[in-house]
């Protein structure tokens, strides 16, 4: 299973909106209603920040927004803060019993 | 609270063997689908095998037949034993709740993997 495909870096200032997409195949992100999107700032664990394409876990802010079109999810970050600073990670499950990731993204607020 | 504590990195020899705990509290193991995942030095995440909570197990192409998922359920712990160990396999292994939705992460346990 190939990993989903994320562009290396994305930037924006403060208070901008930016998109991060995560595109695989049908066999994973068309395929499944299971996009997930993580957050990680260095050297700490992941932090889950969409669910199920749209969802938010409790606790994460409403400017953090999942969608999905075709086989290509997105991750949009609204109001840009400074601790929005991080790598972030997509997932897709796959069937089967296995999950793959995407190669992330890190996250600049200029 | 939820929190998975791992346990049991170091520093290993090529084809040596290494066995990782995830200790849980706040959720029991035998009710949720658990996951391994790592992260090679400056790399991003891969996952690596999953135990469902109705004792299936499923592993990544480049681990199985060479790390075993399982759990003990009276210690509500999680475990990785790892065989065959490879300089590819050097990375943080943290535990998480779930497979397709992984809400609860460890704090991770650096393994490497080298002569």
């Amino acid at each position: 299973q190939s990993a989903l495909t994320q562009p290396p870096s994305a930037s924006g200032s403060p208070g901008q909106s930016v998109t991060i997409s995560c595109t695989g195949t049908s066999s994973d992100v068309g395929g499944y209603n299971y996009v997930s999107w993580f957050q990680q700032h260095p050297g700490k664990a992941p932090k889950l920040m969409i669910y199920e394409v749209t969802k938010r876990p409790s606790g994460v802010p409403d400017r953090f927004s999942g969608s999905k079109s075709g086989n290509t999810a997105s991750l949009t970050v609204s109001g840009l803060q400074a601790e929005d600073e991080a790598d972030y990670y997509c997932s897709s499950y796959v069937g089967s019993g296995h999950v793959v990731f995407g190669g992330g993204t890190k996250l600049t607020v200029l | 609270e939820v929190q998975l504590v791992e346990s049991g990195g170091g520093l290993v020899q090529p084809g040596g063997s290494l066995r990782l705990s995830c200790v849980v509290s706040g959720l029991t193991v035998r009710s949720n689908d658990m996951s391994w995942v790592r992260q090679a030095p400056g790399k991003g995440l891969q996952w690596v095998a999953a135990i469902y909570s109705g004792g299936d197990t499923y592993y990544a192409d480049s681990v199985r037949g060479r790390f075993t998922i399982s759990r003990d359920i009276s210690k509500n712990t999680l475990y990785l034993q790892m065989n065959s160990l490879r300089p590819e396999d050097t990375a943080v292994y943290y535990c998480a709740r779930g497979l397709a939705n992984l809400n609860y992460w460890g704090q991770g346990t650096l393994v490497t993997v080298s002569s």
